[in-house]
């Protein structure tokens, strides 16, 4: 596709349960980058990919949440037992390079309500 | 300790004023972007500023870098209801992730 494609656009789910959210880049971006956003807040930073490696995962909140892009191209975050406090709108971004350069080109965001 | 202080965080005003809004913070960056995002989408890039004193003008909306790369402004003319949004400043330091502000919510009202 022409952008960065998320799915689901919307998730609701049960405190406690698990769930994987998809993002697909850019064709030929290497670089991608999950951000999540809180009502009224601005996007904080969760995790970093250059390629098939994580090269920096210093916003993931706890060890509940991980991300994977195993073949340097589409990405998966998963969210394990999940709480209340997960609840917000995640976006995924990619870019050409990887930080230091250029624009951040961002899906609409899959948002996640736990109940 | 929120790195990017952005003001005010809510701007309500008629079609046709003037406004500034402002993104602060007590650490240098090599670069500063501005982004735009509607409800239910992501956010938008409408700049990216590099250089200390840097001005860069986009039709109506006009941005600046202070000079030691700490804050930045958005001055918007004779806004427009369609310039409604949220406005997010972000910045990078070195090789770390772009860093977002909490935004401003503009209201242009017709």
């Amino acid at each position: 596709g022409a952008g960065v494609s998320q799915t689901p656009s919307n998730k609701v789910t049960e405190k406690g349960k698990y769930v994987e959210l998809r993002c697909d880049p850019i064709s030929g971006h290497t670089a991608l980058y999950w951000y999540r956003q809180s009502l009224g807040q601005g996007p904080e930073f969760l995790i970093y990919f250059q390629g098939t490696g994580a090269a920096d995962d210093s916003g993931l909140p706890n060890d509940r949440f991980f991300a994977v892009r195993p073949e340097g191209s589409v990405s998966t975050l998963k969210i394990q037992r999940t709480e209340r406090g997960d609840s917000a709108v995640y976006l995924c971004a990619s870019s050409l390079a990887g930080t230091n350069t250029g624009e951040l080109f961002f899906g609409e965001g899959s948002r996640l309500t736990v109940l | 300790t929120q790195l990017l202080e952005q003001s005010p965080q809510f701007l309500s005003i008629q079609e046709g004023e003037n406004l500034t809004v402002y993104c602060n913070s007590s650490s240098v960056f090599s670069s500063l972007q501005w982004y735009r995002q509607e409800p239910g989408e992501g956010p938008v890039l409408l700049v990216t500023v590099v250089t200390g004193g840097e001005v860069k003008k986009l039709k109506r909306l006009t941005f600046q870098f202070g000079d030691a790369r700490k804050d930045s402004s958005l001055h918007i003319t004779a806004a427009q209801p369609g310039d409604t949004g949220l406005y997010l400043c972000a910045g990078m330091r070195g090789n770390t992730p772009l860093v977002f502000g909490k935004g401003t919510r503009l209201s242009v009202i017709a």
